[in-house]
């Protein structure tokens, strides 16, 4: 199984919402990534987890909050989104951080209105 | 972080050869260069990685000269399903994006 697994993969929610997003994999990668992409834009890199520890956190406003219960599952937790943070989420495993191929998931759509 | 130089955009016919070059001048020691490919609306697919020479798969080849200074990724006769936007990376600790090329395969 080399698959990485997004739910929702489309999410509207207004700016008072409080929703989640969940990223999961089982291929024992122990390092787990959350990137934003823009529309036409590269993926921009968010939040690193290594051995479910937060390793890297781009600057990202607290509004975002990443959250990693266990080895396999990855959450990115939303509230009082503006609506330019309207983009495609994307979430990512590979073995360990900085290991060279990484697996990415389909994404979630997310609209804030 | 070594910063990466493609071109924006590249035009090529099905059944051609394409070449994308990658610069990435202030390469770390330990950095390994790796190229995703992504479709519209899906996450990046890894194609290839390499630290230096040649390294050929089922998909490309990608070729990279002894200063480690650019690597050219080469897909062979490239097909429509081929147009896609081409990443190339410098991996020294974290996978971080450059803005990619844009190549479209036309008829």
């Amino acid at each position: 199984d080399t698959e990485v697994t997004q739910t929702p993969k489309h999410l509207v929610m207004g700016m008072t919402n409080k929703k989640s997003l969940k990223c999961e994999q089982h291929m024992g990668h122990r390092a787990m990534y959350w990137y934003k992409q823009k529309a036409k834009k590269p993926p921009e890199l968010m939040f690193v987890y290594s051995y479910e520890k937060l390793s890297i956190n781009e600057s990202v406003p607290s509004r975002f909050s990443p959250e990693c219960p266990n080895s396999s599952l990855l959450n990115l937790h939303l509230h009082a989104l503006q609506p330019e943070d309207s983009a495609l989420y994307l979430c990512a495993s590979s073995q360990v951080a900085g290991n060279t191929e990484a697996f990415f998931g389909q994404g979630t759509r997310l609209t804030v209105v | 972080l070594a910063k990466t130089t493609q071109p924006i955009s590249m035009d090529s016919y099905e059944g051609q050869e394409v070449n994308i070059t990658c610069s990435h001048n202030n390469i770390a020691t330990n950095d390994y260069i790796t190229w995703y490919q992504q479709f519209p609306s899906q996450g990046p697919r890894f194609i290839i990685q390499g630290y230096k020479t040649k390294v050929t798969n089922e998909v490309a080849s990608l070729f990279i000269p002894a200063d480690r200074k650019s690597s050219t990724l080469s897909l062979p006769r490239v097909s429509l399903s081929d147009t896609a936007v081409y990443y190339c990376l410098a991996i020294g600790q974290n996978f971080v994006f450059g803005p990619g090329t844009r190549l479209s395969v036309l008829p």
